[in-house]
């Protein structure tokens, strides 16, 4: 069975400074990967994503990751962080062909001025 | 335009009432979702449809009963609400293993 593993539940971290979150993924087969964010009491919003070719993908905020196979990891990074980009971030997998996604914990991103 | 919009927003109700939320999208899809996210805010898939048809049943109580009218909607009926039924319900929906669109949630109490 596919499974998400985010490595830290909560992140602190100063302004401008740089950071990473942490995911590992289990899957015998080719995988779609996604990190969302939730901000304060909203819904989740897609960050980026891997589907297939360039195992580094951007967003448009300066987000970053890098699809890694043999670690099984997609780990998230950001040069500098600004006070907006505090929220949870999750990592995800999708299942299957359903579509259906499995989450990982969540990392709560926490930054101070 | 809101892409997937689901209502209420806020829903507090007593122990053993009956109660639906409703989701919508416009974005063309085949695929909706419903999503629990609980407490400690961890998300997991409660069900699935695709162009009106139950394709994921994740061992959630029959209390719970998604209906979908038709590939643009799907509502979730709950029955009997428990306290642990209390949280944040997300609906989703996306086009073959492409991204998911997610709703702005739906914030369950069960008082």
């Amino acid at each position: 069975a596919q499974s998400v593993t985010q490595l830290d539940s909560q992140v602190p971290v100063f302004e401008e400074a740089p950071v990473e979150l942490r995911c590992n993924y289990s899957s015998s087969v080719s995988v779609y990967l996604f990190w969302y964010v939730q901000y304060p009491n909203q819904g989740l919003q897609l960050l980026l994503k891997y589907l297939s070719g360039s195992t580094l993908v951007e967003s448009i905020n300066g987000f970053e990751a890098e699809f890694n196979k043999s670690q099984t990891s997609f780990h998230l990074r950001k040069p500098s962080v600004h006070i907006s980009d505090t929220a949870e971030y999750f990592c995800a997998v999708v299942s299957g062909n359903t579509g259906k996604l499995i989450f990982g914990q969540g990392t709560t991103l926490q930054v101070k001025p | 335009d809101t892409a997937v919009s689901q209502t209420p927003k806020y829903l507090v109700t007593q122990m053993g009432n009956d109660k639906s939320i409703k989701c919508e999208q416009n974005l063309g899809h085949d695929t909706m979702y419903w999503y629990k996210q609980d407490s400690k805010k961890f998300l997991k898939i409660m069900f699935s449809y695709n162009n009106k048809e139950l394709i994921i049943n994740e061992t959630v109580p029959n209390r719970f009963s998604p209906k979908s009218p038709d590939k643009a909607h799907l509502n979730l009926h709950i029955n009997s609400l428990e306290l642990g039924d209390s949280a944040v319900y997300f609906c989703a929906s996306s086009q073959d293993e492409a991204e998911a669109f997610f709703g702005q949630g739906t914030r369950l109490t069960v008082v």
